[in-house]
């Protein structure tokens, strides 16, 4: 079964850039999708596996991934950028459909 | 645009049963695989289960199989989640979101309503 890593929490200045990486062996042959998750509202999808923006994400979010490491990058970082950020991906293997990373904590 | 709207939350008893449905519009309902995903107070989000456009097929979590049963009526766009044998690790806000690309290698969750709130206590 697929098993994914994220750092439990990240800190960027605001106006910097910030990498936060989702690190799972499945990711090698599986595409990772990328959530935002603000307190007390719903989960958004910024990006899919195809390193797809999701609609009305802003273009200072970008993604990639490379040897089983998936990223999200956010450039010029916000304050309304803080939020928890999740990585998700099929279960390859297991028997569940999806599962989802940790989470990192993003504190601008 | 799709909008999705989770009901049925509120406290239930250790043992005891609760049932969740999430109203589906704005898209084609019947096309899409749907999933319930919970967050627990003070921990992250969790995906819980899903079933594929037709109903035929169902995934579970190891944390609820055998207890939890997710179902949907294509024909009123609803999809629901019959929570039993409750535990207090259940307490949690579950949300219904969509699933694209169900099959392939680029799943994902699409779209996501407000969630619901259950409350496992005696």
């Amino acid at each position: 079964s697929s098993e994914l890593t994220q750092a439990p929490d990240v800190s960027v200045t605001l106006g910097q850039t910030v990498r936060i990486t989702c690190q799972g062996d499945s990711l090698r042959n599986l595409y990772a999708s990328w959530y935002q998750h603000k307190p007390g509202q719903a989960p958004v999808l910024v990006f899919s596996g195809k390193v797809r923006r999701a609609t009305g994400i802003p273009h200072r979010f970008s993604a990639s991934s490379s040897g089983g490491v998936a990223s999200l990058i956010i450039r010029d970082v916000q304050a309304e950028d803080e939020a928890v950020f999740y990585c998700l991906t099929r279960d390859f293997g297991g028997d569940r459909l999806v599962v989802f990373g940790g989470g990192t904590r993003l504190t601008v | 645009e799709a909008e999705l709207l989770e009901s049925g939350g509120g406290l239930g008893q250790p043992g005891g049963s609760l049932t969740l449905s999430c109203a589906a519009s704005g898209f084609a309902f019947s096309n899409l695989g749907m999933s319930w995903v919970r967050q627990a107070p003070g921990k992250g989000l969790e995906w819980v289960s899903a079933v594929s456009f037709s109903g035929q097929t169902t995934h579970y979590a190891d944390s609820v199989k055998g207890r939890f049963r997710i179902s949907r009526d294509n024909s009123k766009n609803i999809m629901s989640l019959q929570l039993n044998g409750l535990r207090v690790e259940d307490t949690a806000i579950y949300y219904c979101a969509t699933i694209m690309d169900y099959s392939g290698t680029d799943i994902r969750l699409e779209s996501w309503g407000q969630g619901t709130l259950v409350v496992v206590s005696s």
